[in-house]
């Protein structure tokens, strides 16, 4: 079985340009997250759908910042117009159902490298 | 405010070896505490996951241990490999939403 597939694995862009990531959850997910990882710093949430719909977005930074997920397969995120601060990694993560005591086991891709310079 | 705080920050140790990585966390309501393995260049990998009645939990050469009373959970790996060299995560899943809250990483250093 596949695992989380994302691309690219390293994006370097200008600043005011834009950046599409993507994110391939593994067969039958119906939850995809999405988190990122500024250097130095821990990886935090920015958002959670539930098959196409958005179920939590509070970590999602500021509007520059567009995730979809048309029909529940994939998923993108769009970031326009990208600052330096946008600079990180990118992970999407996946998982299924629901287990006893919250313990949805999320499965995690690869990571996007996004470089603004 | 919900943090993971995790201890030490880099670790260094000769192949055989156990060590053991700290989590203090401050995070409410708690649902849940994991630890994650992450190689370089790659996603974190799910080594266990613990609920607040759950003390231990091994997976092979690890085992990690809550104490939802004093908010503290180690990891602790057993006759260490080179394999082993990666960064470990402690991540919380609580709060209002539920999400995940990740602490920074150890990251050991396994040295033949």
């Amino acid at each position: 079985e596949a695992g989380v597939t994302q691309f690219p694995s390293h994006s370097v862009i200008e600043k005011g340009q834009t950046v599409t990531l993507r994110c391939d959850p593994i067969s039958g997910h119906d939850n995809l997250y999405w988190y990122r990882r500024v250097m130095g710093k821990e990886i935090k949430f920015l958002l959670h759908f539930v098959k196409e719909s958005k179920q939590d977005e509070s970590g999602m930074p500021n509007n520059r910042f567009l995730a979809e997920r048309t029909g529940g397969t994939y998923s993108t995120l769009k970031v326009q117009p990208a600052e330096l601060e946008d600079s990180g990694v990118y992970f999407c993560a996946s998982s299924q159902g629901f287990l006893a005591g919250g313990r949805r086991e999320q499965y995690f891709g690869p990571g996007t490298r996004l470089t603004v310079t | 405010k919900n943090q993971v705080e995790q201890s030490p920050q880099s670790l260094i140790i000769l192949e055989g070896k156990n060590c053991t990585l700290q989590c203090n966390y401050t995070v409410s309501p708690f649902s849940n505490l994991r630890w994650y393995k992450q190689d370089t260049g790659r996603g974190p990998v799910s080594l266990t996951i613990m609920t607040f009645s759950e003390n231990t939990k091994s997976n092979g050469r690890y085992t990690a241990t809550l104490d939802a009373d004093t908010k503290q959970s180690s990891l602790h790996i057993t006759a260490s490999q080179l394999s082993d060299s990666a960064s470990y995560i402690c991540v919380v899943s609580g709060g209002s939403q539920g999400n995940l809250i990740f602490g920074k990483g150890t990251k050991l250093s396994v040295k033949p």
